[in-house]
Parts: structure tokens; C-alpha cells; sequence
């Protein structure tokens, strides 16, 4: 059973710049959630995806935006980044849209 | 008020002792709870879940959970230098069949001495 991944491991954008962030699910998961963790904090809730569509939003502007595919692979796009946009960006699968959610090793974003 | 809130640390505890994590949450609402451990530049790993009140056990671990205090604990006996993470408290809220996000504390740092 493969586990969760996510691409790219890390990268680097400068301000203004928009990037594409990857993440495969679990196999037979079909709900994908995003989080945003930032050095010494706890990860912050960004959207989650189920079965292709947008399944809840926590409190991120709006260029902050997903896609779920219909393999359950899903992409975040943060658009005009800024330097707070800086941290790690986690992928969690989970069975359902209530079921236990498990982490993927993570991108590291760096906005200079 | 923080939604979910843990003392930072560094929780310091000697190899074999017990080492005790706390967690309070604000949402009374909230149904399932979780601990994740996070190694330093890695993702979080989940490794307790717990949705009604008293002890669940699993192998070194035990979570407690106290909905009236709203108060989840873990406990790690038998600490081990491969315990040394910051713990991270998750809470969901009670599931509207909508979004479940989790919601996360800032994380307790335990450190494992020789």
C-alpha cells in the first residue's frame, strides 16, 4: 500500500510568483485536505477536497485555490505569493471526509 | 481563547520514565481527538486516536480523554530517546457531514534525556 506523497520536496518563488503544489493520495482514500504549518506552529487548516470538489475552506484568501483529480490526486495554487506564504505545506488523505488523516512528508515552500 | 492549546515546552523526562502530554480545547462540540508526533523537519505521524471519555492503550501509549474538563492527555511510558518530537494535539469538531478539518495545537516539545 503506497502512502501519501507530495511534490515537489522543496522550492524556492519569489514574491508575486505563483506556484503548483502536488499530492497523491493514499490508495482507496478519497478525500484530500490541505494544511499550512509555519515554523513553531501548528498546521493551519486550508481546504479539503472529496470526491472532486471543494468540501470546506478554513480562513485563506482566495488566491489559495485546489484542484482534486479523478484519481483523488489533488494540486494547491497560491497565486501573487508573499513572503508569509513561507512554510511547510501538508497533504493529508484520509478515507473519507471523517475518517483519520495521514500526512504526507511535506513541501517546503520559500518565498524570497 | 486558543481553540486548542499545549504548553510548548521543552517537556523534559529521563529514559524510561513517563512522560505526560496535556491538551485543552475551547469547542465543546468537538468529537475525535489525536495525537500526532512530528520529528524535527519531517510531517506529522499519526499515532493515537481517541472519540469517547476515559483510556484508550496502544502498546507505550495511552490517550485519555475528559470531554466535561475538555481536557485529552497522552501518556508515553517507558520514555525512549527515539520519543524526543514535538507532540501535536488535534481536535475535530462534531462532523456536520461538511468539512472535517482538524484543528491543532501549537505542539509540546519532549525531550528524552540518557
Amino acid at each position: 500500500e503506497t502512502g501519501v506523497t507530495q511534490s515537489p520536496t522543496h522550492l524556492i518563488k519569489t514574491r508575486g510568483q505563483q506556484v503548483t503544489l502536488r499530492c497523491s493520495s493514499q490508495s482507496g482514500h478519497n478525500t484530500v485536505s490541505w494544511y499550512q504549518q509555519a515554523l513553531g506552529q501548528g498546521p493551519q487548516f486550508i481546504f479539503q477536497y472529496y470526491r472532486e470538489e471543494e468540501n470546506g475552506r478554513g480562513n485563506f484568501p482566495p488566491r489559495f485555490s485546489g484542484l482534486q483529480f479523478p484519481n483523488y490526486s489533488s494540486e494547491l495554487n497560491v497565486n501573487a505569493l508573499e513572503l508569509d506564504d513561507s512554510a511547510l505545506y501538508l497533504c493529508a488523505s484520509s478515507l473519507d471526509r471523517v475518517g483519520e488523516q495521514f500526512f504526507g512528508p511535506g513541501t517546503r515552500l520559500t518565498v524570497l | 481563547q486558543k481553540e486548542v492549546e499545549q504548553n510548548s515546552g521543552p517537556l523534559s523526562v529521563p529514559e524510561g520514565a513517563i512522560a505526560s502530554l496535556n491538551c485543552t480545547y475551547s469547542d465543546r462540540g468537538s468529537q475525535s481527538f489525536f495525537w500526532y508526533r512530528q520529528y524535527s523537519g519531517k510531517s506529522p505521524e499519526l499515532i493515537m486516536s481517541i472519540y469517547s471519555n476515559g483510556d484508550k492503550e496502544d502498546g507505550r501509549f495511552t490517550a485519555q480523554l475528559n470531554k466535561a474538563s475538555q481536557y485529552v492527555s497522552l501518556l508515553i511510558r517507558d520514555s525512549q530517546p527515539s520519543d524526543s518530537a514535538t507532540y501535536l494535539c488535534a481536535v475535530k469538531p462534531l462532523n456536520t457531514g461538511t468539512a472535517s478539518k482538524l484543528t491543532f495545537g501549537t505542539g509540546t516539545r519532549l525531550q528524552v534525556t540518557l
